[in-house]
């Protein structure tokens, strides 16, 4: 079946500092990619996303390129602020058999981010 | 506009008694997906609608649990004579057409405990 694995949290940096959360996923064909974060207190939402191998997604100063090879999705953001102190979700939703998806995400187990001053 | 809501936020009930949640979507959003997040199982999917149909139940654990949409708008996921495993955050998600290119909307959750 379809799987996410991320790295274990949780991950505790100063500011400025660069910021690595590997994830990992098993699937069959080629699914499509997405990272999400919950803030504290508030609704999961969608961080970013890539739809095809060797696509990058970005926002909000994160990015996750999409390796078919090695079958990751690691997000990546260079300076990481107080504010981005939240958990974060790798999910794909795969294709079906008629090669297109209805949206179904399949989640890893979340890795909680914690920013100090 | 108004995001996704749902009702009630927390909810505290015995063990074997039925309960009922409740998701209101973005207006005009066909798409309606329901998931559970549990300490021990993480984020995982429930159901999907695309309008009032289900067409994926496989993620309900068990014959206890059920879900309907109605007026492609609202839908209730009622959990019948609740177990202690129940106890999870519920969330319910929509997006306005079902596909990978149309971002999936979270609402806030419901809290279920079961005692």
């Amino acid at each position: 079946g379809n799987s996410v694995t991320q790295m274990e949290g949780p991950v505790t940096l100063s500011e400025e500092a660069f910021l690595t959360i590997n994830c990992t996923y098993t699937a069959t064909g080629y699914p499509s990619l997405f990272w999400y974060v919950q803030y504290p207190g508030e609704g999961l939402q969608l961080l970013l996303k890539a739809t095809k191998a060797d696509d990058k997604g970005s926002n909000k100063g994160f990015e996750a390129t999409y390796r078919k090879e090695t079958t990751s999705f690691h997000l990546e953001k260079g300076s990481v602020q107080v504010s981005d102190s939240a958990v974060y979700f790798c999910a794909l939703t795969p294709p079906n058999a008629g090669g297109t998806s209805y949206g179904k995400l399949t989640f890893g187990q979340g890795t909680i981010l914690t920013v100090h001053p | 506009g108004a995001g996704v809501s749902q009702s009630p936020s927390n909810k505290v009930t015995e063990k074997g008694k039925d309960v009922e949640l409740r998701c209101d979507p973005i207006s005009g959003h066909t798409a309606l997906y329901w998931y559970r997040q549990s300490l021990g199982q993480g984020l995982e999917f429930l159901i999907y609608f695309q309008g009032n149909s289900a067409p994926d139940k496989s993620g309900l654990p068990s014959d206890r649990f059920s879900a309907e949409r109605t007026g492609g708008s609202v839908s209730t996921l009622t959990i019948q004579r609740t177990q202690q495993e129940d106890s999870a955050v519920y969330l319910c998600a929509s997006s306005l057409v079902a596909g990978d290119y149309y971002e999936q909307y979270f609402g806030p959750g419901t809290r279920l405990t079961v005692t």
